[in-house]
């Protein structure tokens, strides 16, 4: 079974560009998840798709933060425009299941980093 | 505050010895906890899971919850250098609610 796949695995922009990353659920998980975590602290939630919906967003930081999740599939995540402060490790989850309580199975990771 | 609570290490012992990782927490309505493993340039991969207090083991590992002080705990015996790596401990409440994560722990297993 392949996992939850994630790119680009790294990415330097500067500061006022557009970033798009992109993650691949495992096949059949409704659930997606992205979360973020900045040098030195905890990995924080950012926004949880059932299927193509937005169950819960309320970890967006503001409105430079888009995500969709097209048909169910794959998800984007466009931060535009990047700012100093979105460098950091995005990761997206994918679970089964109404509540993850199997456990989510994350991708590695996008490391961003605005300049 | 921070919702969940975790010193960062790092933390360095010999191998075979008993590691003890810790966490806590204070949001009571908190029912689901869990650890995660994260290698270096990789994603978190979980290790274990509890709902609600008492113990679970697998293998080398025992995670405990002890809900009425809010503290959860990890266990490995028999470490070994493989287990190098950080150990996020991870808490959720029912339904469709976020997790939330500690700042993880960074083991080293020295041969």
């Amino acid at each position: 079974e392949a996992g939850v796949t994630q790119f680009p695995s790294h990415s330097v922009i500067e500061k006022g560009q557009t970033v798009t990353l992109r993650c691949d659920p495992i096949s059949g998980h409704d659930n997606l998840y992205w979360y973020r975590r900045v040098m030195g602290k905890e990995i924080k939630f950012l926004l949880h798709f059932v299927k193509e919906s937005k169950q819960d967003e309320s970890g967006m930081p503001n409105n430079r933060f888009l995500a969709e999740r097209t048909g169910g599939t794959y998800s984007t995540l466009k931060v535009q425009p990047a700012e100093l402060e979105d460098s950091g490790v995005y990761f997206c989850a994918s679970s089964q299941g109404w509540s993850g309580n199997y456990g989510y199975t994350f991708g590695s990771g996008t490391r961003l980093t605005v300049v | 505050q921070k919702e969940v609570e975790q010193d960062p290490g790092p933390l360095s012992v010999p191998e075979g010895a008993i590691v003890s990782l810790n966490c806590t927490y204070s949001n009571s309505a908190f029912q689901y906890f869990m650890w995660y493993r994260q290698y270096s340039r990789k994603g978190p991969e979980l290790l274990m899971y509890t709902y609600s207090s008492g113990n679970k083991e697998d293998g080398r590992f025992t995670a405990q919850v002890d809900k009425s002080s809010k503290y959860i705990s990890l266990f490995i015996r028999d470490s070994q250098p493989s287990d190098s790596a950080t150990y996020l401990c991870a808490t959720k409440g029912g339904g469709y609610q976020k997790v939330t994560f500690g700042t993880g722990t960074k083991l080293q297993v020295i041969p």
